[in-house]
């Protein structure tokens, strides 16, 4: 069975730094592109970041450019977010998403956790 | 950045109606469109892919259709499990985009 944790959110004042971790398993980590999305509340989806399989290929959405990172460790079976410059609209939850089809590039977000909720505020 | 726009807005439909949902993308996406489902407190899940596919498990009422700028979500005969939010996701140019969401509700 597909399991997608996502852990690291929490409040952190403007400015500040938090890093969001995923661990998945049940099935082949290291043949799947994996994404970032999240919702702020009350509001419609908003895709962060995606990666394919090799970390050769990634991508942002321009809200968040010059400041998240994304990254994965496949011996891990874990996906990353770094958060740097958080700001009060970087408020959602995050959620970790697989990609629909092995060894490509970040395309459809096809299975989701429950996500991990970042607030920011001072 | 492809801009998506979804209509209506809101849906009130009764069980057992047919739901039409639309999406109109700003530029081509081709068919590379996909549609999502998420009810209050879930994540959301994934119904249609490439415009027309059927995820696997989405149950065959569910069908997608259209290309280019204009496609639809349709319910054939709403199940009361199908009152949800439901967004369309485009993913031919990066950054991938969402619409806005329509909100099935009972009428």
């Amino acid at each position: 069975e597909v399991q997608l944790v996502e852990s690291g959110g929490g409040l952190v004042q403007p400015g500040r730094s938090l890093r969001l971790s995923c661990a998945a398993s049940g099935f082949t980590f290291d043949d799947y592109a994996m994404h970032w999305v999240r919702q702020a509340p009350g509001k419609g989806l908003e895709w962060v970041s995606g990666i394919s399989w090799n970390s050769g290929s990634i991508g942002y959405a321009d809200s968040v450019k010059g400041r998240f990172t994304i990254s994965r460790d496949n011996a891990k079976n874990s996906l990353y977010l770094q958060m740097n410059s958080l700001r009060a609209e970087d408020t959602a939850l995050y959620y970790c998403a697989k990609d629909l089809a092995a060894a490509g590039i970040p395309t459809i977000p096809a299975f989701w956790g429950q996500g991990t909720l970042v607030t920011v505020s001072s | 950045e492809i801009v998506l726009t979804q209509s209506p807005a809101t849906l009130s439909l009764s069980p057992g109606e047919r739901a039409t949902l639309s999406c109109r993308a700003s530029q081509s996406v081709s068919s590379y469109l996909a549609w999502y489902q998420q009810k209050p407190g879930q994540a959301p899940r994934l119904l249609i892919y490439d415009a027309s596919n059927r995820a696997t498990g989405i149950p065959a009422r569910f069908s997608g259709s259209g290309s280019g700028t204009d496609f639809t979500l349709t319910i054939s005969s709403l199940e009361p499990e199908d009152f949800a939010v439901y967004y369309c996701q485009q993913r031919s140019n990066w950054p991938q985009t969402f619409g806005p969401g329509t909100k099935v509700d009972i009428k």
